[in-house]
């Protein structure tokens, strides 16, 4: 049973515009939450957390947004440029079992110039 | 700074060999995580290392076994190969097992 899970392989926005990548989890004791984003060839990179005691966290174009109730997170970019092209994964762990995560399928999102 | 650096890039091996991927972590990181990305789908976690000392494993069979040395860097030992194996094999350091992870390029292993 997939503990995180990613419902959109695929997502296509034009430049300028929002992006917005959602993912569920299942897992109560998921406190910790994490986007990463993947460039072909290269490993993911970390982009934003958010740990459950918060319901909003953002750096800069990035922001976070988790709904606990719902056991749902998603992220959005705004301006979304043709760089943020990549997968993105959300992942999810214990605070206490950093490092032990439990990633999505991933999301591949396009950015249209 | 030197990022997570992991060898080789690519290999292939047979069914029923044995495999050594490495990894050396992040400067000052002291725990090391291994995670198994079949294509298409999310890193999935192996195990992980601190301070030399198995921390936590997933869902994998004993015949994926690990070392880390003093000096943090890592290696994944898979024996037995199995063609369910071919997979992106990733190592991510942290330091003291908090977050974020940094991510090496990975290792991508075929078993013919």
């Amino acid at each position: 049973d997939q503990q995180v899970k990613q419902n959109s392989p695929s997502l296509s926005v034009q430049e300028g515009r929002i992006s917005i990548l959602n993912c569920d989890y299942t897992n109560s004791m998921f406190d910790y939450f994490l986007w990463y984003k993947k460039y072909p060839a290269e490993g993911p990179t970390f982009l934003i957390s958010i740990s459950s005691i918060k319901d909003k966290n953002e750096d800069g174009r990035f922001t976070v947004f988790l709904n606990k109730s719902a056991k749902h997170l998603s992220l959005h970019i705004v301006p979304s440029q043709p760089g943020d092209s990549a997968v993105y994964f959300c992942a999810a762990s214990a605070i206490l079992k950093a490092g032990k995560s439990t990633f999505g399928d991933g999301t591949t999102l396009t950015v249209k110039p | 700074e030197t990022g997570v650096t992991q060898s080789p890039t690519h290999l292939i091996k047979t069914r029923g060999q044995q495999v050594t991927l490495r990894c050396s972590s992040q400067s000052g990181h002291n725990t090391v995580s291994w995670y198994q990305q079949a294509l298409g789908q999310g890193p999935q976690f192996i195990f992980q290392y601190y301070r030399e000392e198995e921390n936590g494993r997933g869902n994998f069979p004993p015949r994926f076994s690990g070392l880390q040395f003093p000096n943090y860097s890592s290696e994944l030992n898979v024996n037995a190969l199995e063609l369910d194996d071919s997979a992106l094999y990733l190592c991510a350091s942290s330091f003291l097992a908090t977050h974020p992870q940094y991510f090496g390029p990975g290792t991508r292993l075929t078993v013919t």
